[in-house]
């Protein structure tokens, strides 16, 4: 089955910890992207990648990284830096020259 | 800058009915208009992309319309099911950078039997 797959669902981490979730896709999609979803917010940019070794900020990447070494995977470690972590964290992938993205399932993350 | 506007926030419906969900944006000039659904602690499904020189795209019993001269696009779901029940989200790429979309907060949907 060709899709993207996040892992873990769920996260808990302890207050000054990095921790890092994980997106795969085997739809051979060029570009990646991380999103962080809010009650009451629309979705925001984390990061995103439009091929390997190549990475941009989006809109609210402070506290954040990310690694782009394989077609296939696009990790994020929330790092201690970022102040306010909980969240649920979707990642996506596109064809290049195209933005119709496709989504992963999710991983929501609790501070603990 | 480019805002989304959804309106309304939430929906309930009997089941059968149809109905529109709107999506309103500031800025005419977009190179296209995506339709995602959401349900519960789930990731997004896209529904329907539409381009710039598109009028409509259809899928099944949904049916989404673009007019950008008026900054609107509408997704019409017929003969509703409680399965259609989830958040509807659309999206336009930023100005300059279509690789970022700019999202509304999206319409909450409840399709009651």
């Amino acid at each position: 089955d060709g899709g993207i797959t996040q892992s873990p669902k769920y996260l808990f981490r302890k207050e000054g910890q990095n921790v890092t979730l994980s997106c795969e896709q085997n739809l051979n999609h060029d570009a990646m992207y991380w999103y962080r979803q809010d009650p009451g917010q629309g979705l925001r940019l984390i990061y995103y990648s439009q091929i390997v070794n190549d990475f941009q900020k989006g809109d609210i990447a402070e506290g954040y990284s990310v690694s782009r070494e394989k077609k296939e995977s696009f990790p994020l470690t929330v790092t201690s830096a970022q102040k306010n972590p909980t969240a649920f964290y979707l990642c996506a992938s596109s064809i290049q020259g195209d933005n119709e993205q496709f989504f992963g399932p999710g991983t929501r993350l609790t501070v603990l | 800058k480019q805002e989304v506007t959804q309106i309304p926030a939430a929906l309930s419906v009997p089941e059968g009915e149809n109905l529109v969900l709107n999506c309103s944006f500031t800025d005419s000039a977009i190179y296209n208009l995506q339709w995602f659904r959401q349900d519960p602690g789930k990731g997004l499904t896209s529904l329907l992309l539409i381009q710039s020189s598109q009028r409509e795209q259809t899928s099944g019993r949904l049916n989404a319309s673009l007019d950008k001269s008026s900054g609107r696009s509408t997704l019409y779901i017929a003969a509703s099911q409680p399965g259609d029940s989830a958040t509807y989200l659309c999206a336009v790429p930023s100005p300059g950078n279509n690789r970022k979309l700019i999202w509304g907060l999206g319409t909450s949907l409840a399709v009651n039997p």
